[in-house]
């Protein structure tokens, strides 16, 4: 087990441009979480995944954000145009049903949008 | 909606000054409430989940309390090495049930 995996570390891409991060959960884990967070907040929940099924999706996630968590293994989650707004901590969650432990995080995706 | 406010922002101790962070909440059907400690550039990392009025849970130097209103992470003693931003979320039956939502946390700053 070495926990939720998240790549890249940093981004910084300019206004604009498409972006991608890339999540590997604990390989056990069936369900998994995209979550969002700006400097002195709290994590925001953007969107979640059981298996490989998106079954809920945050109001916060616009058109130009999509997921994907094709065989129910890894997970990718894309911002096209990018705007300043979407400057924040992009972080990636994972569980099992009925764990008694919350949820595993990862360290996150830093994303700047110059 | 669910929602979660932490208190005080930001709590600056000296070692060994024990103290308390408070996390209200208002949600519809209590499944879990967590807490987690967060250090700068870094994922939230679990510490507890409590599930109903009156349970409580160690772990070395913390202590989390939980009521029907509110809940409770008490640090006893505070070393350096605790000073982080704690995190309580709640996990609510209602709708999304599966979703944590999170207040803004509580900066702790331990000073040796």
């Amino acid at each position: 087990d070495t926990g939720v995996s998240q790549n890249p570390r940093h981004k910084i891409t300019k206004r604009g441009q498409n972006v991608t991060f890339r999540c590997d959960p604990i390989s056990e884990h069936n369900r998994l979480y995209w979550y969002r967070q700006t400097l002195g907040q709290g994590p925001e929940f953007l969107t979640y995944f059981q298996n490989e099924a998106q079954l809920e999706k945050s109001r916060l996630l616009s058109d130009r954000f999509s997921a994907e968590r094709p065989k129910g293994s890894f997970s990718t989650l894309e911002i096209q145009r990018t705007e300043q707004g979407d400057s924040a901590m992009y972080l990636c969650a994972s569980s099992s049903s009925g764990a008694d432990y919350g949820y595993t995080f990862g360290s996150g995706t830093r994303l700047t949008v110059v | 909606e669910d929602q979660v406010t932490q208190s005080p922002e930001a709590l600056r101790l000296q070692e060994g000054e024990s103290s308390s962070l408070n996390c209200s909440y208002t949600v519809s059907g209590l499944r879990g409430l967590f807490w987690y400690r967060q250090d700068p550039g870094k994922g939230p990392e679990f510490l507890f989940t409590l599930y109903s009025a009156g349970e409580e849970k160690e772990k070395e130097r913390l202590k989390a309390t939980l009521t029907k209103k509110e809940s409770f992470l008490h640090i006893t003693a505070p070393k350096p090495e605790d000073s982080a931003t704690y995190l309580c979320a709640v996990q609510g039956s209602g709708g999304s049930n599966y979703k944590l939502t999170f207040g803004k946390g509580t900066l702790l700053t331990v000073n040796p």
